[in-house]
C-alpha cells in the first residue's frame, strides 16, 4: 500500500505565524511519531501516538508545539508563534509498534523555513 | 541522557569493497536497533533492523549487535556508488519509550 504522506512538503512562515503540518500514516499502523531534523543532524524525537492517545510528548521543545491525532489516523503538528529556530525538516513516521513490531517508516517530511 | 554516537565521516570506500559503519549507544536497556539510509534532501529509509545479539544478513547488508559492548555496526558488501549516502543509526529503549534516538549519521562515499 501507500507509504506515509506529509503535507505541505515545503512551508515558509514569517516569524510569529502559526503553522500546521499534516501526516497520513501507512494504513493499519497504530503508532505515529513526529521528529525534527535540523541540517546536518539526525532526527530528534518530538512526540508519539498509539492510536489517538498521545503517550509521549517529552521531545516537544516548548509549549508552542502541539500535536493531535483525534481519530487515530491522520495527525497534525501545530507550531504557534513560529521562531527562526523552528526552521527544520519535520518528519512523520508510523509503525505497527504495540504488536511487537517496532520498525518505523518515514514520510517525505515537511521543510519549514521561518523568515 | 540517551546518546547514540557515530563517526560523522566522510568515510570513503572504493567501489566493490566492504563499507563498515559503526555506532555506540549509552542506554544499556536499549532493545531495538535500526539502520537508516538518507540521501541528501530525502527522508530516512529503513534498511536493516536487529533485536538480538549477533549478526543479521539481508542481501549485501549485515547488521551486527553486541549488547555487552553497546555497539552496533553495519557492513555493506560489494559497495556501489548508489550506496553513497548518510547512514543513521537509531536505537529504541523500550519499556514504553517507543521514540527512536538517532545518531548524527555517517556520510559514506563510494568511489567509482
Amino acid at each position: 500500500g501507500a507509504g506515509v504522506s506529509q503535507s505541505p512538503r515545503y512551508k515558509v512562515a514569517k516569524r510569529g505565524q502559526d503553522v500546521a503540518l499534516r501526516c497520513d500514516p501507512i494504513s493499519g499502523h497504530v503508532s505515529l511519531f513526529w521528529y525534527q531534523q535540523a541540517l546536518g543532524q539526525g532526527p530528534e524525537f518530538l512526540t508519539y501516538f498509539q492510536n489517538e492517545a498521545q503517550l509521549d510528548k517529552s521531545g516537544l521543545p516548548s509549549d508552542r508545539f502541539f500535536a493531535e491525532r483525534p481519530e487515530g489516523s491522520v495527525s497534525t503538528l501545530k507550531i504557534q508563534r513560529t521562531q527562526q529556530e523552528d526552521s527544520a525538516v519535520y518528519l512523520c513516521a508510523s509503525s505497527l509498534a504495540g504488536t511487537g513490531l517496532y520498525e518505523q517508516y518515514f514520510g517525505p517530511g515537511t521543510r519549514l523555513t521561518v523568515t | 541522557q540517551k546518546e547514540v554516537e557515530q563517526n560523522s565521516g566522510p568515510l570513503s570506500v572504493p567501489e566493490g569493497a566492504i563499507a563498515s559503519l559503526n555506532c555506540t549507544y549509552s542506554d544499556r536497556g536499549s532493545q531495538s536497533f535500526f539502520w537508516y539510509r538518507q540521501y541528501s534532501g530525502k527522508s530516512p529509509e529503513l534498511i536493516m533492523f536487529i533485536y538480538s545479539n549477533g549478526d543479521k544478513e539481508d542481501g549485501r547488508f549485515t547488521a551486527q549487535l553486541n549488547k555487552a559492548s553497546q555497539y552496533v555496526s553495519l557492513l555493506i558488501r560489494d559497495s556501489q556508488p548508489s550506496d553513497s549516502a548518510t547512514y543513521l543509526c537509531a536505537v529504541r529503549s523500550g519499556g514504553g519509550a517507543d521514540g527512536l534516538t538517532f545518531g548524527k549519521g555517517t556520510h559514506l562515499i563510494i568511489q567509482p
